[in-house]
Parts: structure tokens; C-alpha cells; sequence
């Protein structure tokens, strides 16, 4: 069956760590995306990628990076540098056209402890 | 750019209808709604892309007035099933990209 797989479900990281959140897709999708959901505030855009090796930011990228080597991969780093990363995260894809929905993982809660 | 949505939450009885709005301050392409469950990942509902137009499957439904820049998801006959959180999904004119700008979440609570 196809489907997007993030991974790990749960995730800590300590004050000061960099940590690496993992996307895949067997869809065939060249559009990928990373949101963040915080209670009460909706799902906020990350960084999205429409072709592999190509990514742009969207309205909170600051503390984050990302990398698109492969179709099927977008993973996403939360360094350091992101000053209240405890959230639960969000991976979605979707056919590059704008007429199509996403499909979403199940998403990595990441708790700074 | 975040739409705007309301009710924040609502509480039904099995049976009973509700409306969800979703509104922008930006003009829109296309509306997206999703459904999701506590802990899952949103579930894709339906897309609307032209101004005027009504689509449904079941007994959820919803329209898009692009003028206004707002768009409507109508449950009906609601079922215990229904319960979740409602968010729409926006795609702005002119940008070119189908990256969705989502509202804060419509929490529906279905009881028995």
C-alpha cells in the first residue's frame, strides 16, 4: 500500500542537540512538505520541496533545515538554534499540481527534555 | 495568510447539522478541507478550486465563494463518526505553488 512513513513515533532530544526527523513516501510524489502543529494554532508550513534538490522555506523555517536528495525522502533537522522545538510534526506530499490534496504521515511528537 | 476559521469548537448531538467557516484575507486559488483524529494524520476531505462551487460526498459537503474569499464544509445528520478536528487549507492566487496555508482547527464533538 502506499503511504507517507514518518519515523520515530516519539521522539527526545536534549537541550542543545540537533535531531533528524525521517519522511518517506512510495507515492510517486514530487511535491513534499514539513508542518508544525502547536495546540490552537493550526498546522504552520515548515519547508516544502517540489523537485528533488530543491526546497523553500516557508513561514517558520528559522532553526530548521532540510535536504531532498531522492524523490521519496525529505528529511527534516531541527537544530539547536530553534528556540521552543516541542511540537508534533507533520510530513505531507502531494502530486505537483495545484488541484490535488495531501496526504499526510501520522506525524513525530519531539519533546525537548 | 493563516485563514481564519470558527467556530474554535462544537459540541453536537448524533443527528444534528453543523457549518464550519473558513475565511481569508488573501485572494485564494483553491480551499482544501481536512479531517483529523486525535494523535493521526489529517485525512484529506475534498478540494474546491472554482468560485461557486459546491461538492460533497456522504453527508459532508462544502462551498467556495471566491469573491469573498471564504469557503463553508456542511456536516449533516451528523454521526458519531464526525468527531475530530476540522481544518481548511489554502491556496493562494498568484503564487504558483501548492503549498496550503491551514486555519487553527475546528474541534467537533459528536455524542451520543
Amino acid at each position: 500500500d502506499g503511504g507517507i512513513t514518518q519515523s520515530p513515533k516519539y521522539l527526545f532530544r536534549k537541550e542543545g542537540q540537533n535531531v533528524t526527523l525521517s519522511c518517506e513516501q512510495n507515492l510517486n510524489h514530487d511535491a513534499m512538505y514539513w508542518y508544525r502543529q502547536d495546540p490552537g494554532q493550526g498546522l504552520r508550513l515548515i519547508y516544502y520541496s517540489q523537485i528533488v534538490n530543491d526546497f523553500q522555506k516557508g513561514d517558520i523555517a528559522e532553526g530548521y533545515s532540510v535536504s531532498r536528495e531522492k524523490k521519496e525522502s525529505f528529511p527534516l533537522t531541527v537544530t539547536s538554534a530553534q528556540k521552543n522545538p516541542t511540537a508534533f510534526y507533520l510530513c505531507a506530499s502531494s502530486i505537483v499540481a495545484r488541484e490535488s490534496g495531501y496526504t499526510f504521515g501520522s506525524g513525530t511528537r519531539l519533546t525537548v527534555v | 495568510q493563516q485563514p481564519v476559521q470558527s467556530p474554535q469548537a462544537v459540541i453536537l448531538r448524533e443527528g444534528e447539522d453543523a457549518v464550519i467557516n473558513c475565511s481569508s484575507s488573501k485572494a485564494l486559488y483553491s480551499v482544501h478541507w481536512y479531517r483529523q483524529k486525535h494523535g493521526e494524520a489529517p485525512i484529506f476531505l475534498m478540494i474546491l478550486l472554482k468560485g461557486g462551487e459546491q461538492k460533497g460526498h456522504d453527508k459532508i459537503s462544502a462551498s467556495f465563494n471566491e469573491k469573498k474569499q471564504q469557503s463553508s464544509l456542511y456536516l449533516t445528520a451528523s454521526q458519531l463518526s464526525y468527531s475530530g478536528t476540522y481544518f481548511c487549507g489554502t491556496a493562494l492566487k498568484g503564487t504558483g505553488a501548492n503549498n496550503l496555508f491551514f486555519g487553527t482547527g475546528t474541534r467537533l464533538t459528536v455524542i451520543p
